[in-house]
């Protein structure tokens, strides 16, 4: 059973690209969250998605950034126009039912890090 | 709001050491709390949980106990090994969230 695929593991962006980070959650898995970690800080939490609905986005920066999780196919957070700040490590974990940590235990993938230039 | 704070690596052990990684946390409400651990190239893997006061969870021979009173959960073992050499995350959850707020991690480096 492959664990959460996260690709690409490092992705390289000027100022004003777009940038798609991209998660595979486990087999069976149909609940997918994304965090993030700046340098120097901790994982932060940005949003929780099950297929096709966002559940929460409490996380997630207001503009320029978006999440989805289609019926069919990966998870995928977007970054629009991008500024060096959103360099960061990008990490996706899924589980197989929502609700708390303790009993739906989050599988985390390796991590896509973006550097912008 | 919550959060977690974690002694700053890196942390330095000769094998077989002991190993003590400090964790605090300020949380809403009860919480639960976690450990995660990162070995390099791989995903964050959970390592060990405690969900009450006083519960000391435990998994390869890395033990924590939630201690209330000093609201910290700090990370042990008794004889490190070269192989437990990885970053490591404190973590908490608290009421009906399924988000967790993660501490910034601790990289340990064990040698010969």
């Amino acid at each position: 059973n492959a664990g959460v695929m996260q690709n690409p593991r490092h992705l390289v962006r000027r100022r004003g690209q777009e940038a798609r980070l991209r998660c595979s959650p486990m087999k069976g898995h149909s609940h997918v969250y994304w965090y993030r970690q700046l340098p120097e800080e901790g994982l932060k939490f940005m949003v929780y998605l099950q297929k096709e609905n966002i559940i929460d986005e409490s996380g997630m920066p207001k503009e320029r950034f978006s999440a989805e999780f289609p019926k069919e196919g990966p998870s995928i957070l977007r970054i629009q126009q991008v500024v060096r700040g959103d360099s960061a490590a990008y990490f996706c974990a899924s589980s197989p039912r929502g609700g708390n940590p303790l009993k739906n235990i989050q599988y985390f993938g390796a991590g896509t890090r973006l550097s912008v230039l | 709001g919550d959060s977690v704070t974690q002694m700053e690596g890196p942390v330095t052990l000769s094998e077989e050491a002991f190993l003590t990684i400090n964790c605090t946390y300020t949380a809403t409400g009860y919480p639960s709390l976690f450990w995660y651990v990162q070995y390099p190239g791989e995903g964050l893997q959970l390592l060990l949980k405690a969900t009450k006061a006083d519960d000391k969870g435990s998994n390869k021979g890395f033990e924590a106990t939630y201690r209330k009173e000093t609201t910290s959960f700090h990370l042990e073992k008794g004889s490190v090994q070269v192989s437990d050499s990885a970053v490591y995350f404190c973590a908490l959850q608290t009421g009906t969230a399924s988000k967790l707020t993660f501490g910034t991690g601790t990289r340990l480096q064990v040698t010969l």
